[in-house]
């Protein structure tokens, strides 16, 4: 099982906005990272420190806070970002959520 | 540009070991953590942790310790990830990433991802 929560899918048509969001207790203290993977494909960083965005990753990824969990907001959704999307933060060792795929309409 | 190079798909039988590669480029290799990450098939990612490639400093994931070994070799700039004997548990697509330890919890940098087949 995974330390951190994630909704297991998500679907939005082009142009709306989606939220992914992640739960855990180490949440409230810790740093929580968002990566994107692509079918066949490693993941990729798109979101640092809940919401910092590492350089080429485009404006309408976004993240923020509120108590023990994060959310991740893509705005303005393309086709491209169909995907799945996992968080990651710190407990006594590196923790991931189970991933959201994000299905685009 | 940053580049992690992993080593080809492999198909073993279980009992058999393994030693897999992470070869890296376009930055000092001794300056960051190298982590390694476990994927099955349609599953999320499980940390099985990481080496400090300046000093072979490694930490492992608990429900990795003992079944698993990480190494380094500066003169090369490679990672590696082995196993002594492998489980069919063990089928799954491996990935290295720069980072994923304290002072840079975000691997900015993943490799391409090695695919372990282990038939019982």
């Amino acid at each position: 099982s995974y330390q951190l929560t994630q909704t297991p899918s998500v679907s939005v048509s082009p142009g709306q906005t989606a939220r992914i969001t992640c739960s855990g207790d180490t949440l409230s203290k810790q740093f929580a990272y968002w990566y994107q993977q692509k079918p066949g494909q490693a993941p990729a960083l798109v979101i640092y420190k809940d919401n910092e965005r590492p350089s080429g990753i485009p404006e309408r990824f976004s993240g923020s806070r509120s108590g023990t969990t994060v959310t991740l907001t893509i705005s303005g959704v393309q086709a491209e970002d169909e995907a799945d999307y996992h968080c990651q933060s710190l407990d006594t060792s590196v923790i991931f959520g189970g991933g959201t795929k994000l299905t685009v309409l | 540009e940053v580049q992690l190079l992993q080593s080809g798909a492999e198909v073993k039988k279980a009992g058999e070991s393994l030693k897999i590669s992470c070869k890296a480029s376009g930055y000092r290799f001794t300056s960051n953590w190298i982590g390694w990450v476990r994927q099955k098939p349609g599953k999320g990612l499980e940390w099985m942790g990481v080496i400090y490639p300046d000093d072979s400093d490694t930490i492992y994931s608990p429900s990795f310790q003992g079944q698993i070994t990480f190494s380094a070799d500066r003169s090369i700039n490679t990672a590696y990830l082995q196993w002594r004997s492998l489980k069919a548990s063990d089928t799954a697509t491996y990935y290295c990433a720069r980072g994923l330890w304290l002072g840079e919890l975000g691997a900015d940098s993943w490799g391409q991802g090695t695919q372990v087949t282990v038939s019982s």
